[in-house]
């Protein structure tokens, strides 16, 4: 069965550079999710979208945006980066739209190094 | 959002059940009982789910105390696989869409 894809995998940037990250949902999922983890840490909810909208903010910095696309994809933009942002980051999605079963599915995570 | 109280870290022995608490105290009455674990180096990964009545799936039981303030997670035989971190988690079908907020989960080791 498909999961939630999420790239790249891994991802080095040097501060003040701008990354951004990608999540591709299961297929008819149409919320999505992202989670910040950093070091020993656990998981932390940045924002989520629901049929293309802004549906909740987290602790997502104000140096971070993110947007979901017509075909339900999403991408994370981190400008400015800090040492900081070092961390995983999680993409999730749910069928929220088509009766909620309760889970979220997680993408196996995009690890960024900011050096 | 209302609170979830975990122990920080349990042991279990190899094909032993286990029992893994969440305290709730604050839950309201639109809340759901989620629960996943996170492997290490994965994405947290669903485990159950319920809001009155007890939940059995294939990969555990969730039971849930009457006056809903408290739950258990229970792993009937607990194998090497099953060691990960286990967060208990309140979700409401509310406004939010659903957001999971994890707070500090328990960590258990499992011996063979």
């Amino acid at each position: 069965a498909a999961g939630v894809i999420q790239s790249p995998r891994h991802l080095i940037k040097e501060k003040r550079e701008t990354a951004t990250l990608k999540c591709y949902p299961i297929p008819r999922h149409d919320t999505v999710y992202w989670y910040q983890q950093g070091p020993g840490q656990d998981p932390q909810f940045l924002i989520s979208f629901y049929e293309k909208m802004q549906s909740d903010k987290g602790s997502i910095p104000d140096r971070f945006s993110a947007q979901q696309f017509s075909d339900y994809h999403s991408e994370l933009n981190m400008s400015s980066l800090e040492l900081g942002d070092s961390a995983l980051y999680f993409c999730a999605s749910s069928p929220l739209g088509l009766g909620d079963t309760g889970e979220l599915f997680f993408g196996e995570g995009s690890r960024l190094t900011v050096l | 959002d209302a609170k979830t109280t975990q122990p920080n870290s349990m042991e279990s022995n190899e094909e032993e059940p286990v029992h893994l608490p969440c305290n709730h105290s604050t839950i309201s009455g639109t809340d759901y009982i989620h629960w996943y674990r996170q492997l290490p180096s994965q994405g947290p990964e669903y485990v159950i789910h319920g809001l009155t009545s007890n939940v059995n799936n294939r990969m555990a039981s969730l039971a849930i105390a009457e006056d809903r303030k408290s739950s258990t997670l229970i792993l009937h035989r607990a194998t090497l696989r099953d060691a990960a971190v286990y967060y208990c988690i309140l979700r409401s079908y509310g406004g939010s869409q659903g957001n999971l907020i994890f707070g500090k989960g328990t960590k258990l080791s499992v011996k063979p």
